[in-house]
């Protein structure tokens, strides 16, 4: 089974500065046939589900601020949040979709400092 | 407008049954995947299983197998996710979601239920 790792727990930024989350599989999540790395990033806001942001590792989904970023190949990934806003305030998860168990990330916290 | 609806909250007893379920609407059922994910108090996200309610093919991760059983009702529009016997420890937050592309389980998951939060107590 594929283990997501996050990095780190939780993070405190000031509004406007820029967020950077880690996302690290134990085994590669990029299919060779077409190239594409088999990870999703989502949001979740306290008391709701979770929002997909990013999928194939950087493509963001439908009305997601281009504030968000997706980026890294292979096993290294990055949530990049360019300019934290008060709306930001959540808990972010990667999760990888190469394989089952589709497993999730721990989360990684934001929070303003 | 695609929704997927889950069941109300429940309170039980360790060593009972329950159902819990997710009805969908606003797409074609038996063409997308649903999947079950498990959130315990102040913890993270855990893919429990996913099943095909077109043929009923349905995964479960290591952790849930043979603790769970995931299954359909195609008539209703339905998933459903069962125990048959409650620990403490299935305390948590169930919330069935839908992956983003037909007929796959790839692109992650776009709709989610509300969720069913299940409290197992003496």
């Amino acid at each position: 089974d594929i283990v997501m790792t996050q990095s780190p727990d939780s993070l405190a930024v000031s509004l406007g500065e820029r967020a950077t989350i880690n996302c690290k599989s134990s085994q590669s999540v990029l299919y060779s046939s077409n190239n594409q790395n088999y990870l999703a990033w989502y949001q979740q806001k306290p008391g709701q589900p979770p929002k997909l942001l990013i999928y194939w590792a950087s493509t963001r989904e439908s009305g997601v601020p281009d504030r968000f970023t997706g980026s890294g190949s292979g096993t290294d990934f990055t949530l990049t949040i360019s300019s934290l806003q008060a709306e930001d305030v959540a808990v972010y998860y990667c999760q990888q979709y190469y394989s089952t168990p589709q497993a999730f990330g721990g989360g990684t916290k934001v929070e303003i400092k | 407008e695609v929704q997927l609806v889950q069941s109300g909250a429940e309170v039980k007893k360790p060593g009972e049954s329950l159902k819990i379920s997710c009805t969908v609407s606003g797409y074609s059922f038996t063409s997308y995947w649903i999947a079950w994910v498990r959130q315990m108090p102040g913890k993270g996200l855990e893919w429990m299983g996913i099943i095909y309610p077109g043929d009923s093919d349905t995964r479960y991760s290591p952790s849930f197998q043979g603790q769970v059983t995931i299954s359909v009702d195609k008539s209703l529009n339905t998933a459903y996710l069962q125990w048959g016997s409650l620990k403490a420890s299935d305390t948590a937050m169930y919330y069935c979601a839908r992956p983003r592309r037909v007929g796959t389980t790839v692109e992650g998951l776009d709709y989610w239920g509300q969720g069913t939060l299940v409290t197992v107590s003496s």
